[in-house]
Parts: C-alpha cells; structure tokens; sequence
C-alpha cells in the first residue's frame, strides 16, 4: 500500500509564477490536508478537504492561494505569482475518515519544497 | 503568546542518555496530544498519541500529559543515533491540530 505521494518533490519558480503541488492520498483515504513548514516553525495547518470539498480552509492566506481535491485525481495546492516569503517545505497529509472530535492519524507526505528565486 | 511552544533546540545528547522533550499549550480544549518524528528531507510520522491526561508507553519512548499544567512530555530511554531527528507535539480539539516548532535533537555515538 503505496504512502502519501507529493509530486513534484522540489520545485523552483520565479517570483510572479504559478506553483502547482501535488497530493495523492493513501489508497481509501479521502480526506486530505496541507501545511506548510518554515524553519523553527514548525507546521502550519492550511487547508482541509474531502473530495469536491473544502471543509475548512481558516489556515489558507486570502489572496493567491488555492485549492482542491476533485472527484478523479489527486489534490492540487495552487499559490499564483508567487513572492520570496512563499518559500517553503508544502506537506500534504490523509486520513482515512472526518476529523470531528475522535482521533485519526493523519499519513504525511514527504512534502515539496518550494523555492521561489 | 503562541497556542503550543515547543523549544527548538538545537538538544545534543551521547548514544544511551535519557531524553526529554516538551510542549506547553495554552488551548484547555485540545483532547489529543501527539507525538512526531521528522528525519531530514522527510514527512512527519506519527510516534505516539495519548488522550487526555497519564503516561502512556511504548518501547523506549514513553508520552505524558498534565492537562492541569498544559504541559505535555516525550521521554525516550536509551537513546541511539537512530533517534537523531526533530520530534514535534501536536494537540488535537476537534477539527483543529496544532504543531509544535519542533526540537532538533542529535544523539552521538
């Protein structure tokens, strides 16, 4: 049973391009999650979804960043004319069932790494 | 005041010391608290998880919760090179997780 894949695992843009992550979740998890890590700071919750759905996305900043998780096809996180300060480790995390208030390990990804020149 | 601190370390520790790990938090309504590993250039896997307050053990690796002090601790006995990674609390309420910094720790043969 494969793990939670990222592609692509290092990616490089310019500032004021697109970057387009990648996310497919464990086999029979659907339910998908995304962080992003900074040095020291550990991760930051972005963006939680089920298929077509976006269940809770409070972590997400408001303008450039995007995401989904369609019916077919793995979850895409979407940042537009990215700047320097997007620079950053993207880890995208499944679980197999809602979140609610009872506990369900969450899979890592091994992340993508931003790097915005 | 962040919702969970965790000192970042950098913790350096000789191959079979006692290690201490630690995170407070200032949300009384987080239920799960959790424990993770991060070796370089990879994911964050799950080490332990605990609800509510108590010790719970595995191995060498033993996780504790004082709700009343929002304090919570990892304990790793007998540490080995191969523990040498970033260990980071997480605490779950709900819908809502929150991660630790993260500390660097190094054990040296």
């Amino acid at each position: 049973n494969a793990g939670v894949m990222q592609n692509p695992r290092h990616l490089v843009r310019r500032r004021g391009q697109e970057a387009r992550l990648r996310c497919s979740p464990m086999k029979g998890h659907s339910h998908v999650y995304w962080y992003r890590q900074l040095p020291e700071e550990g991760l930051k919750f972005m963006v939680y979804l089920q298929k077509e759905n976006i269940i809770d996305e409070s972590g997400m900043p408001k303008e450039r960043f995007s995401a989904e998780f369609p019916k077919e096809g793995p979850s895409i996180l979407r940042i537009q004319q990215v700047v320097r300060g997007d620079s950053a480790a993207y880890f995208c995390a499944s679980s197999p069932t809602r979140g609610g208030g009872a506990f369900h390990e969450q899979f890592f990804g091994p992340g993508t790494r931003l790097t915005v020149l | 005041q962040k919702e969970v601190e965790q000192d970042p370390g950098p913790l350096s520790v000789p191959e079979g010391a006692i290690v201490s790990l630690n995170c407070t938090y200032s949300n009384s309504a987080f239920q799960y608290f959790m424990w993770y590993r991060q070796y370089s250039r990879k994911g964050p896997e799950l080490l332990m998880y605990t609800y509510s307050s108590g010790n719970k053990e595995d191995g060498r690796f033993t996780a504790q919760v004082d709700k009343s002090s929002k304090y919570i601790s990892l304990f790793i006995r007998d540490s080995q090179p191969s523990d040498s990674a970033t260990y980071l609390c997480a605490l779950k309420g709900g819908n809502d997780m929150r991660f630790g910094a993260g500390t660097r720790l190094t054990v040296k043969p």
